[in-house]
């Protein structure tokens, strides 16, 4: 299917601990985008990763592309009680077009 | 910019009435989205349009539903009759350059 599929489907964690988050998808890419969604609102983006990059930083994401696995990771350091939501991947597979489709997430509730 | 509008917020219906529903996507992105979100189906991409003119609509479940796109500022999208398994809650998105933006969303309940 033409998105990227989640892994966890959930996830707890305590506060202040790190949370990783996986993605696979199953065709090339020309990039890889994360988006976090809080209840009952629109999603938020968070990063951008294209295709020749394999690494990227925003604050406390980090997040990991391996174009030969077809996946990627979205991990969150220092993990926060405001960090409690869904999370999303959405790769672009068509080149000069942006179609955005999601997978089910992975449910990140962060314990205080 | 106040980021991409979505009205109404609420809508409750009932069973066989037209809905519709509205955004306005951020000045100067050229893709704009609609999705459906529920429960049991996750987050669905309906339709997307690149320069008001639709690109994809295969994700429209039936031909009750309909999307338009007359200008740059404003899209439509319109469910006739409606029924109670269209209760969801409807994104509208829009992006330049890969980043999309997220409306707040209409929480739409059909009785």
């Amino acid at each position: 299917s033409q998105q990227g599929e989640e892994d966890p489907q959930a996830l707890s964690i305590q506060e202040g601990e790190n949370a990783t988050m996986n993605c696979s998808y199953k065709t090339s890419i020309n990039n890889l985008q994360w988006y976090r969604q809080n209840s009952g609102r629109g999603l938020v983006h968070l990063i951008l990763i294209r295709s020749n990059e394999r690494e990227k930083h925003s604050g406390r994401l980090r997040v990991t592309l391996d174009t030969s696995k077809k996946s990627s990771s979205l991990l969150i350091t220092a993990s926060r009680a405001a960090d409690t939501a869904s999370y999303f991947c959405a790769p672009s597979f068509n080149f000069g077009n942006e179609k955005l489709t999601f997978g089910t997430g992975t449910r990140l509730t962060i314990i205080p | 910019d106040a980021g991409v509008i979505q009205s109404p917020r609420h809508e409750v219906t009932e069973m066989g009435q037209e809905v519709t529903l509205r955004c306005k996507p951020i000045s100067g992105h050229d893709y704009l989205f609609w999705y459906r979100q529920t429960m049991m189906r996750g987050l669905e991409l309906l339709i997307y349009f690149n320069n008001n003119v639709p690109i994809d609509d295969s994700g429209m479940p039936e031909d009750r539903f309909s999307a338009k796109m007359p200008n740059a500022s404003f899209s439509t999208l319109k469910i006739q009759p409606s029924e109670p398994r269209d209760s969801a809650v409807y994104f509208c998105a829009s992006s330049h350059r890969g980043e999309a933006f997220f409306g707040q969303g209409t929480r739409l309940t059909v009785v």
